[in-house]
């Protein structure tokens, strides 16, 4: 079984703090991806990777970046967290090929304050 | 760019009554249709895949080009249902996924 895993499952910062969330994965998949989840909103991409170091912006990527020094573990980094980047933070990883499914890890729910 | 559209955040039906989750896509091309799925308290998994035409837990999806729909249906739903439903597609060939923004399925007793 494909497993993805998160460092945490819930976090709690302060607004202005550097937070990091790392996403870890088993079966050697060459894409990664970070989603925000938000009732109403469904999932937005906020980056990919498609290989080591290489990293594509997704559809909301203002005021996160990504890190991919090797295949199984992607990074999101919030470098001044704010309020409105409460929400839910899922990782997922697939194959190559835009036909593959992704597996997604339990989630990080993060909280602001 | 590609959109996807759920228009029912919430959906419920009585256990036994036949199920349908609407899911329309904007693409100009043919694109890939999925839907995804997420338990209480489980991770959000892949349900089904228009290419592979299956029908899983009894839910099955037509890619239907002309309506540019691709709707989940179920003809008798089960209590075990209920869950939260994304309809995503990929496009020209990407790895990225665009998702709906979800329905919320609720089968009462």
């Amino acid at each position: 079984d494909v497993k993805v895993t998160q460092s945490s499952r819930y976090l709690v910062k302060r607004t202005g703090e550097k937070v990091f969330l790392e996403c870890v994965q088993d079966m050697d998949h060459e894409n990664m991806f970070w989603y925000r989840q938000d009732p109403g909103l469904g999932l937005r991409l906020i980056y990919f990777s498609y290989d080591v170091k290489m990293k594509e912006k997704g559809d909301i990527p203002e005021g996160y970046s990504v890190s991919r020094e090797k295949k199984e573990r992607f990074s999101l980094i919030l470098e001044s967290a704010s309020t409105n980047q409460t929400s839910m933070y899922l990782c997922a990883s697939s194959p190559s090929g835009g036909q593959d499914e992704q597996y997604f890890g339990p989630g990080t729910r993060l909280t602001v304050t | 760019a590609q959109r996807v559209t759920q228009p029912e955040k919430l959906l419920s039906v009585f256990k036994g009554a036949p199920v349908e989750l609407k899911c329309n896509y904007s693409y100009s091309g043919s694109p890939e249709l999925f839907w995804y799925v997420q338990y209480s308290r489980q991770r959000l998994q892949l349900l089904l895949r228009h290419i592979s035409r299956e029908s899983i837990k009894g839910f099955t999806a037509d890619l239907n080009k002309g309506e540019t729909s691709f709707h989940l249906k179920k003809p008798f739903a089960q209590e075990e249902d209920s869950a939260m439903y994304y309809c995503a597609l990929t496009a020209g060939g990407a790895q990225k996924l665009v998702f709906g923004q979800g329905t919320r399925l609720t089968i009462n007793p």
